[in-house]
């Protein structure tokens, strides 16, 4: 059974850079079937797709966030990670790592972990 | 940008009732959409993926259809489970910009 884990620090401070990270289980992120992808959620709103990148290494940016995100993958150690500069605190938020089929649903959820931007 | 609006944003029902939940596309997106059950504390669980295909599990009083820009989904007979928040993601754009709708929450009446 496929498994996504985010981990990385629940606290940062403005103007600083958030990173996570995505560890798989489970299966192989070097797939050519799937899609690696960050979605957040800000607390009691809705969801928000960051991201998502191939196991080559091409990704895909919501243009709202393209200038301050970079996503990338390790395959050697089955992750990928998630990097936002310049936090503030509209940040603040549930990330969640997914895989999803090209053009397709998203089908694997992590658990989400909370990130709270706070000085 | 595609944008999805929901429709009702919040809906109260009771046990046994039939509801459906509306997702309405700005522009055309074929079948490109899902549908996602989310509960308080938990990641969204995917129900219906290509607008009426029902994910594997899921129980077969949820089902979804259309296609273009007007989609529903319909819970046939609700049960005390399904009060949860749903959201609709369109999945049609390129480059991808995978949307979701704002949400519906659905509560006990």
């Amino acid at each position: 059974q496929l498994q996504l884990q985010e981990s990385g620090p629940g606290l940062v401070k403005p103007s600083e850079t958030l990173s996570l990270t995505c560890t798989v289980s489970g299966g192989s992120i070097s797939s050519s079937s799937y899609y690696w992808g960050w979605i957040r959620q800000p607390p009691g709103k809705g969801l928000e797709w960051i991201g998502s990148i191939y196991y080559s290494g091409s990704t895909y940016y919501n243009p709202s966030l393209k200038s301050r995100v970079t996503i990338s993958v390790d395959t050697s150690k089955n992750q990928f990670s998630l990097k936002l500069s310049s936090v503030t605190a509209a940040d603040t938020a549930v990330y969640y790592c997914a895989r999803h089929g090209i053009a397709a649903a998203i089908d694997y959820w992590g658990q989400g972990t909370l990130v709270t931007v706070s000085s | 940008d595609i944008q999805l609006t929901q429709s009702p944003s919040f809906l109260s029902a009771s046990v046994g009732d039939r509801v459906t939940i509306t997702c309405r596309a700005s522009q055309g997106i074929s079948s490109y959409l899902a549908w996602y059950q989310q509960k308080p504390g938990k990641a969204p669980k995917l129900l219906i993926y290509a607008a009426s295909t029902l994910q594997s599990g899921v129980p077969s009083r949820f089902s979804g259809s259309g296609s273009g820009t007007e989609f529903t989904l319909t819970i046939s007979s609700l049960q005390p489970e399904d009060f949860a928040t749903y959201y609709c993601q369109q999945l049609n754009s390129y480059p991808p910009l995978y949307t979701f709708g704002q949400g519906t929450k659905l509560e006990i009446k």
